[in-house]
């Protein structure tokens, strides 16, 4: 079965700042993995997916995820933090790598402030 | 960039009674999703739907919810007598193949009193 653990529900960084959000998974198949960020009022938006061979992703906004299989962590990082960054940031995992299209377990979500 | 629209975005509504969630998904997508969080948790898979037909459900979803595609365009999610356990947000997604995962909408926010 698979389950995420998003080792923080609060993060907070000073503008210009690095960010590192932590997830850890657990899957029975070769998993997909994704980030997902939710700003106030608006729905859930994809910021990347792994899914391949490359464990270093690039997203969207200067987001990056790398796959560590050894570690069963898919981390989020991004060199340097902007005011719009601040969102709840979700760490998901799909059930297997081939498809985005399946069924997909949530972390419970960290929350990034991030101060001027 | 095309969306998933919910709509309302808020519904309150009382212990017992039906309720229809509705979604617009996007125009050529084939697969449509059912996604709720309680407040306070996860949010956790409901329901598949691909070819008229729901694909995959959670033990969450049982007897008391239905999912259907009237028409080309609308998606529901019909709980049909709600419980005070229902309260929740609910999203729904869309999604086809080679597309970059899910689309999700801004979801509805249900509130059973």
């Amino acid at each position: 079965a698979q389950s995420v653990t998003q080792l923080d529900s609060h993060v907070s960084v000073s503008e210009g700042t690095p960010v590192l959000l932590r997830c850890n998974y657990s899957s029975s198949y070769s998993p997909s993995l994704f980030w997902y960020v939710q700003h106030p009022n608006k729905g859930l938006q994809l910021l990347l997916k792994y899914t391949s061979a490359a464990t270093l992703v690039k997203g969207i906004n200067g987001f990056e995820a790398e796959f560590k299989k050894s570690e069963t962590s898919f981390h989020l990082t991004k060199p340097s933090a902007h005011m719009s960054d601040a969102a709840e940031y979700f760490c998901v995992v799909g059930r297997d790598r081939g498809s985005t299209l399946g069924r997909l377990y949530f972390g419970r979500g960290t929350q990034l402030t991030v101060w001027p | 960039e095309p969306e998933v629209t919910q709509t309302p975005s808020h519904q309150v509504t009382q212990m017992g009674q039906e309720v229809i969630l509705r979604c617009v998904p996007i125009s050529n997508h084939l697969y449509f999703y059912w996604y709720r969080q309680i407040l306070g948790q996860k949010v956790e898979f409901l329901v598949s739907f691909y070819n008229n037909e729901i694909s995959e459900k959670s033990e969450i979803f049982d007897d008391q919810f239905s999912v259907e595609r009237p028409d080309g365009s609308n998606f529901t999610l019909k709980i049909r007598s709600t419980k005070l356990e229902d309260s929740a947000m609910y999203f729904c997604a869309s999604g086809t193949v080679g597309n970059y995962g899910y689309t999700f909408g801004s979801g509805t926010r249900l509130t059973v009193v």
